[in-house]
């Protein structure tokens, strides 16, 4: 029972470079998240998908887009990666009673020089 | 507009004592208030949580404390072992922002043995 799996654990990108970081999960849960986690900020989210299909902003948005494959995929793509991107990012899925919060992936942490 | 703060960056305590992390939020129609902790290279993970109708949550070495009133969450942990050293951040869940959890900036807990 893996949990939530994120791929690739480390990147490096130039600026200017695409990318996409994969999230899976095998709780069959409805909700996944992808937060960005930078020194002094907390975790900040990135975007959301409240079920198979839909998608939605959260806090900080520009320069990513998203995709809900299917129930268990939440994919996150950098069209064109800039220094400010630079972070450790993870995904995160909602647990079946809201008193338990998230189960998170193990994170990938990103450098964009 | 910072809903949550965690105004303590770092905390250092000796072994067996107590450790005390503090979180402030502004918005009072938070229902769930949940503390993770984390280690280096790893996800946060759930650690415990509490209901806004409730004022204390005890889990074995691990208790949180909600005031409403003063709209402050703390997380006590007695006694306070080295391998209790991580990251440990405060997040409050309320069901209208559809599900998403809102992040405090984190503390860094050292246990000193």
């Amino acid at each position: 029972n893996a949990g939530v799996t994120q791929t690739p654990k480390f990147q490096v990108l130039k600026t200017g470079q695409s990318m996409t970081l994969q999230c899976a999960q095998d709780m069959n849960h409805n909700s996944m998240y992808w937060y960005r986690q930078d020194p002094g900020m907390g975790l900040r989210l990135i975007y959301y998908s409240a079920s198979e299909g839909t998608t939605d902003k959260g806090e900080v948005p520009n320069g990513y887009n998203v995709s809900r494959l299917n129930k268990r995929e939440f994919s996150l793509r950098l069209e064109s990666a800039a220094p400010s991107q630079t972070s450790v990012y993870f995904c995160a899925t909602l647990n079946d009673r809201p008193y338990y919060g998230y189960t998170f992936g193990s994170g990938t942490r990103l450098t964009v020089v | 507009d910072q809903q949550v703060k965690q105004n303590s960056p770092s905390l250092s305590v000796q072994e067996g004592r107590i450790s005390i992390l503090n979180c402030d939020y502004t918005n009072s129609m938070f229902d769930y208030f949940l503390w993770y902790k984390k280690y280096p290279a790893e996800g946060p993970t759930f650690l415990i949580s509490i209901s806004s109708i409730k004022d204390k949550n005890e889990d074995g070495r691990f208790t949180v404390f909600l005031n409403k009133s003063a709209k402050h969450l703390s997380l006590h942990i007695v006694p306070s072992q080295p391998g209790d050293s991580a990251v440990y951040f405060c997040a409050l869940h309320r069901m209208e922002y559809g599900n998403k959890l809102v992040f405090g900036a984190g503390t860094i807990l050292r246990v000193k043995s």
